[in-house]
């Protein structure tokens, strides 16, 4: 089946300018993850959203980052008034129920403030 | 909250040798421990795991070993080849929100480079 989509692929906006970036889980994963991966660098945990429960937001790095998941599916993660220092690949994954341990990564997005 | 450490950074072997990759973590809670391989411009691919009720998982020439008790795991890869060459991440994950499963924390990372 379809694995976990993201777009854009690529994504450059000015200093400033708002952004929103979309997850498409695989169908029937309950949980989402976000996280993001700076050159070079790991991964970064962002946000984690399960069913109906309250999303954790504890890596979220400031509060010019948020993010949602409707219908219990596809997430927008929206970065607010960019800086440079948000230029990174943010990748979605996402989990099932069944086997909610293993996650699987989306292409990512690689975002470039300039 | 947990921290991971991973080393080597980078490691370079020859082809048909093989590759150890240590992590430590700090949260006695995190209860399962996946291996990342992520090639040049793709997203981590999930190579191996191996849940905290299990010493040792092996999966052809790939092994993970977990010691509960000092905190650390490895990855090992046997005779290696060169499309082994790609930047391997571990992690470990933390229960939340009332679940048995939550969110990963990475490693930093180790470039294997294998020569042919």
């Amino acid at each position: 089946g379809a694995g976990v989509s993201q777009s854009p692929s690529n994504k450059v906006t000015e200093k400033g300018k708002d952004v929103e970036l979309r997850c498409d889980p695989i169908s029937g994963h309950t949980a989402l993850y976000w996280y993001r991966q700076s050159l070079g660098q790991g991964l970064e945990f962002l946000i984690y959203f399960q069913g109906n429960s309250a999303p954790d937001k504890s890596g979220l790095p400031s509060d010019r980052f948020s993010a949602e998941r409707t219908g219990g599916s596809v997430s927008t993660l929206t970065i607010q008034r960019t800086q440079q220092e948000d230029s990174a690949v943010y990748l979605c994954a996402s989990s099932t129920r069944q086997s909610t341990y293993e996650q699987y990564f989306g292409p990512g997005t690689r975002l470039t403030v300039t | 909250g947990e921290n991971v450490e991973q080393h080597p950074s980078t490691l370079s072997v020859q082809e048909g040798d093989s590759a150890v990759i240590k992590c430590t973590y700090s949260d006695s809670a995190s209860n399962y421990f996946p291996w990342y391989k992520q090639e040049l411009g793709k997203r981590p691919q999930l190579i191996i795991d191996i849940r905290s009720n299990v010493g040792e998982k092996k999966d052809q020439r790939i092994a993970v070993t977990l010691n509960k008790t000092a905190k650390h795991f490895s990855l090992h890869i046997t005779e290696t080849q060169p499309e082994d060459s790609a930047v391997y991440f571990c992690a470990a994950s933390t229960p939340s929100g009332g679940t048995s499963y939550g969110k990963l924390t990475f490693g930093q990372g180790t470039i294997l480079t294998v020569h042919p």
